[in-house]
């Protein structure tokens, strides 16, 4: 198995830009979470779907982030206009309902906006 | 929501010795508890968890106890080695529609040989 793969691993944009981040999640899992890592605030949790449905986007920082799950196998993380204040590492993780709670992680995208 | 304490913030031991980090969480409706170990420029894996129906779970050199009544579970590594050395994330499932993980802020393990 894979695992989780996100890319691209690493996006230096200019503030103002879209940014787009992809996931791809294991194999047969049903629930997919976004995930941002800074050093002031820690992981947090963005948004998550179950079966391509998102049901908890009150991590959401502000309308400028959005997120899609067009099918079982990618996700879409997208921050339009970017700023600097969204320079962190964000993870996509997956899981299944038969193990809840019990979450894969990808490898991150490490962004950063000038 | 979910609030989770994590400490200490950085623990430095001996090649050899024993560590162990603790969590507290406040929802007495969380029933399951995963340990992260997170190494530089990775995500985060999952390297043992505990369900709320369980008191301890031993993996080899790692173990996790569960105390519910107080609220609080615990990682204990064995015999550390210098591989052990990462940042470790301690987490709290709710469930029932909030189906995210919270997070503790993380100690950073340091392995001195």
């Amino acid at each position: 198995d894979a695992g989780v793969i996100q890319s691209p691993r690493h996006e230096v944009t200019e503030m103002g830009q879209e940014v787009t981040l992809r996931c791809k999640p294991i194999s047969g899992h049903n629930s997919l979470f976004w995930y941002r890592q800074t050093m002031m605030r820690g992981l947090e949790l963005l948004i998550y779907f179950n079966n391509n449905v998102p049901i908890d986007d009150s991590g959401m920082p502000e309308d400028r982030f959005s997120a899609k799950m067009p099918n079982a196998s990618f996700s879409t993380l997208k921050i339009q206009p970017s700023e600097p204040r969204d320079s962190a590492v964000y993870f996509c993780a997956s899981s299944f309902d038969g193990a809840p709670g019990e979450q894969f992680f990808g490898p991150g995208t490490r962004l950063t906006v000038l | 929501g979910e609030n989770v304490e994590q400490h200490p913030s950085t623990l430095s031991v001996q090649e050899g010795d024993s560590a162990v980090i603790k969590c507290t969480y406040s929802d007495s409706a969380s029933n399951y508890f995963p340990w992260y170990k997170q190494e530089l420029g990775k995500g985060p894996q999952l390297i043992i968890d505990i369900r709320s129906n369980v008191g301890e779970k031993k993996d080899q050199r790692i173990a996790v106890t569960l105390n519910k009544t107080a609220k609080h579970f615990s990682l204990h590594i064995t015999e550390t080695q210098p591989e052990d050395s990462a940042v470790y994330f301690c987490a709290v499932y709710s469930g029932g529609g909030a189906d995210g993980l919270t997070f503790g802020k993380g100690t950073h393990l340091i392995i001195q040989p």
